[in-house]
């Protein structure tokens, strides 16, 4: 079944203690990106890729690092969380740049 | 500055009849439009896209219309059915550059039996 995967789907954690969130997609997908989900805000980007190793900043890219080392996983980390990091992340992914995207189920994050 | 607004938040349509979600845009660099629907905890999921050289596409129930002249474009469900209950976001692409998609924030649809 081809699907966008996120890892874990609900996380609590405290200011400063680094975390990552994982994203893999089974498709073969070039094109890769998260975004957050906050209430009144609807969907920003915050980083995607366009292939391994080419990774670009969207629109709120502050406080949030990606790496892009194989073609199917796209981990978002988060080196230092803070409160206003609190929000709800989607991952996804496209046959290119333009296409249609498909993502994850999402991960909810609570900084405390 | 937001460049692409939803304006209705929720929206509220009986089973059986139309329901009308809109969209504007301001950047006059988009030329493809799309729409994503969302189920509460889950991802969003394409729904229908429009190109700018059309002013119309159609998908069973689904329509969107385009009216660029107006920066304007709407997704039509008929008719409308208690499952259709979502969260909708439009989102729009530039032609050029790197193809970033600008989203809405969301109409949330109800769909009352």
């Amino acid at each position: 079944e081809a699907q966008v995967t996120q890892n874990p789907r609900y996380l609590i954690t405290v200011t400063g203690k680094k975390l990552t969130v994982t994203c893999s997609q089974n498709m073969n997908h070039e094109y890769m990106s998260w975004y957050r989900q906050d209430p009144g805000l609807g969907l920003r980007q915050i980083y995607y890729s366009m292939n391994v190793e080419v990774t670009d900043k969207g629109d709120v890219p502050e406080g949030y690092k990606v790496s892009r080392k194989e073609k199917r996983n796209f981990p978002l980390i988060l080196e230092s969380p803070s409160p206003n990091q609190t929000s709800l992340y989607f991952c996804a992914s496209s046959w290119d740049l333009g296409e249609t995207q498909y993502f994850g189920p999402g991960t909810r994050l609570l900084v405390l | 500055d937001q460049q692409v607004k939803q304006n209705s938040p929720s929206l509220s349509v009986q089973e059986g009849r139309i329901s009308i979600l809109n969209c504007d845009y301001t950047n006059s660099m988009f030329d493809y439009f799309l729409w994503y629907k969302k189920y509460p905890a889950e991802g969003p999921t394409f729904l229908i896209s429009i190109s700018s050289i059309k002013d119309k596409n159609e998908d069973g129930r689904f329509t969107v219309f385009l009216n660029k002249s107006a920066k304007h474009l709407s997704l039509h469900i008929v008719p409308s059915q208690p499952g259709d209950s979502a969260v909708y976001f439009c989102a729009a692409r530039p032609s050029g550059g790197s193809y970033i998609p600008t989203f809405g924030r969301g109409t949330s649809l109800i769909v009352h039996p």
